[in-house]
């Protein structure tokens, strides 16, 4: 079956302007997270979505937001994009309790110049 | 708030032996899950082996075995019979019971194998 699709690939973007990712999750999951990954940081978590409802958020600013459709699919939005921003996005799905697997997409590398 | 340590930021190997990567976490919770996840160069995330805190037996996937020490909050991978294709970064990730996907990482061991 087919994996989950995380679109766009790249994006380069202005600091001050806004972007949207996208997640396919695999067919039958319900459960969306997002993660974002920097040199720095590492690997942190942004926010789950289950069933279209936000079911758990982690430590980053309201600029950082997210959706997800009744097909599951997922959007995260950034607002005023700074440059500590530039990141590989990483979105993981899984069927939603907390023993089930989580298959990770390939990531959008978002680089905000 | 949990935490995830991973005390080695490299790690190399030489094909065919045995190499341990070492991860240590910090919770209050009695009911969780441990994971070992690789990144290679693609940047896909893929599940290495996985471990249930209530069970006392060590999991094993093939050449991948873990060693979970629930007192002293130890979870560490070994590779038997390394590859090149193990060549990658490595993560230990924590997962409380009932928190639904939320993962907590640790920093990542790079893992390289030599020929």
């Amino acid at each position: 079956k087919a994996g989950v699709t995380q679109t766009p690939r790249y994006l380069i973007k202005t600091r001050g302007q806004q972007v949207t990712l996208s997640c396919s999750p695999i067919s039958g999951h319900r459960s969306v997270s997002w993660y974002q990954q920097t040199p720095g940081q590492g690997l942190q978590f942004l926010f789950e979505y289950f069933s279209e409802t936000q079911r758990n958020k982690g430590n980053f600013p309201g600029r950082f937001s997210g959706r997800q459709f009744s097909n599951s699919r997922s959007e995260m939005n950034v607002s005023t994009l700074e440059l500590g921003d530039s990141a590989l996005y990483l979105c993981a799905s899984s069927l939603g309790g907390s023993w089930t697997e989580a298959f990770f997409g390939q990531g959008t590398r978002l680089t905000v110049v | 708030a949990q935490t995830v340590t991973q005390s080695q930021p490299e790690m190399s190997v030489q094909e065919a032996e045995t190499v341990t990567l070492s991860c240590t976490y910090d919770t209050s919770e009695s009911d969780y899950y441990l994971f070992w996840y690789k990144q290679p160069p693609s940047r896909q995330m893929i599940l290495v082996i996985r471990q249930e805190a209530y069970k006392q037996q060590n999991a094993t996937e093939n050449r991948f075995s873990v060693n979970f020490q629930k007192a002293a909050k130890s979870f560490s991978l070994k590779i038997s019979d390394s590859q090149l294709g193990d060549a990658a970064m490595y993560f230990c990730a924590y997962r409380r019971n009932n928190a639904g996907n939320m993962l907590t990482f640790g920093g990542g061991t790079r893992l390289m194998v030599k020929p």
